[in-house]
């Protein structure tokens, strides 16, 4: 059963440090979203890639964090230096951009907690 | 971007009782949904969708219901049991293949 594997699934960090968050999209898929899960603000859009081109990363804190796709099997998502106010549980998906009424589908996140 | 919103936060409902979520999605262009479930630790999983084209959508104990008219999306679940407790999100297609969330509705399935 093909499934999106993030890693970690768990970080602990203290502020000011770097925190790199992997994400290993199925296989064939050309799309991958990272969202950020908070109580406050439920799921938001943090970024976009098709086809390992970023598409949209308006909703990405430009100064600390930073999405790229050094290949299709990877996606990375970087928050440099991290901040308390950055734990939450961040997912990402991937889909079949080019197919219209296909899904996302999610990994199981990494909960990312700055103290 | 799209505003995905929910009329209710939590809902608890007997067990064997049916489910209805409801949805509001602001994006009249929008023409895929998806509802999810998110059992707590994991990532949201599909559950059922629905194009623009449609008004209905059955799967195996769930329906979506789509209303363009007043851009309001909605979740039945039938005989609801102890393993549909989890929260649901509505998720639109919006401009440029981007994919908006609702806050969620926590269901609480009572035995």
């Amino acid at each position: 059963d093909a499934r999106v594997t993030q890693t970690p699934r768990h970080k602990v960090t203290e502020m000011g440090q770097e925190v790199t968050m992997r994400c290993q999209p199925i296989l064939g898929h050309n799309t991958v979203f990272w969202y950020r899960q908070t109580m406050m603000q439920g799921l938001e859009l943090l970024a976009y890639f098709r086809n390992r081109a970023p598409l949209d990363d308006s909703g990405m804190p430009k100064d600390r964090f930073s999405a790229e796709m050094p290949d299709a099997t990877l996606a990375t998502l970087k928050i440099q230096p991290s901040e308390p106010r950055d734990s939450a549980v961040y997912f990402c998906a991937s889909g079949l951009g080019h197919v219209v009424g296909s899904p996302l589908h999610f990994g199981n996140g990494t909960r990312l907690t700055v103290t | 971007g799209e505003s995905v919103g929910l009329h209710l936060p939590t809902l608890s409902v007997q067990e064997g009782d049916n489910s209805i979520i409801n949805c509001a999605y602001s994006n009249s262009a929008s023409d895929y949904f998806i509802w999810y479930k998110q059992e707590s630790g994991k990532g949201p999983q599909f559950i059922i969708d629905i194009r623009s084209n449609m008004d209905k959508r059955q799967g195996q104990r769930v329906t979506v219901l789509l209303n363009k008219t007043v851009k309001h999306l909605s979740l039945q679940i039938a005989a609801t049991q102890p393993g549909d407790s989890a929260v649901y999100f509505c998720a639109e297609n919006g401009n440029f293949n981007k994919f908006y969330f609702g806050s969620g509705t926590k269901l609480n399935v009572k035995p």
